[in-house]
């Protein structure tokens, strides 16, 4: 298996344009996560799917964020409309089970918001 | 809540010298507790996990004991390598399947 796949790998846009970040979680995997990090907070989760169904959202920052998980293949970050203070790596992770399933994490997409 | 709090680094050692990062942790129950390693450019691997109290994580030559008297998981090696710099993260896990990451240490081992 490839691994989690995320794209694009950088991507740097302009303050209020919309942004899409994309993930591929491992084949059979019924967990997806959305993470941020950044020099001042570290990693943050920001989402989590369960069998593409969203579990706990309580990460997600602002209105401005939304995820989707349309299926078990595929999985998007939307920002809309994105700051400069977003600007961070943005990592997918995904696992078989939850509990202690170990997370495979992408890696990662680094985003520049100007 | 759940919290970690690790070492702050940077950390820079020569090759062959012994390496430690204190980890330590809050939590209510019994967490699950793990050492992340990121390389350069990558996303996060698993390096050693603990499952309960007194239990000995290994891999790659590096340990880690969960302490519940003292809660801690603090990751040791005996002799490092250049292959092993990297950020290293600290890491619980409750029933809630969320794995909260202290803040990362730098390390960088010279040759």
């Amino acid at each position: 298996d490839a691994g989690v796949i995320q794209s694009p790998r950088h991507e740097v846009t302009e303050m209020g344009q919309e942004v899409t970040l994309r993930c591929k979680p491992i084949s059979g995997h019924d967990y997806l996560f959305w993470y941020r990090q950044t020099m001042m907070r570290g990693l943050e989760l920001l989402i989590y799917f369960n069998n593409n169904v969203p579990i706990d959202d309580s990460g997600m920052p602002e209105d401005r964020f939304s995820a989707k998980m349309p299926n078990a293949s595929f999985s998007t970050l939307k920002i809309q409309p994105s700051e400069p203070r977003d600007s961070a790596v943005y990592f997918c992770a995904s696992s078989l089970g939850g509990g202690l399933a170990e997370a495979f994490f992408g890696q990662g997409t680094r985003l520049t918001v100007v | 809540g759940n919290s970690v709090t690790q070492m702050e680094g940077p950390v820079t050692l020569s090759e062959e010298a012994f390496l430690t990062i204190n980890c330590t942790y809050t939590a209510t129950g019994y967490p699950s507790l793990f050492w992340y390693v990121q390389y350069p450019g990558e996303g996060l691997q698993l390096l050693l996990k603990a499952t309960k109290a007194d239990d000995k994580g290994s891999n790659k030559g590096f340990e880690a004991t969960y302490r519940k008297e003292t809660t801690s998981f603090h990751l040791e090696k005996g002799s490092v390598q250049v292959s092993d710099s990297a950020v290293y993260f600290c890491a619980l896990q409750n029933n809630d399947y969320k794995l909260s990451f202290g803040a990362g240490t730098t390390v960088t081992v010279r040759a």
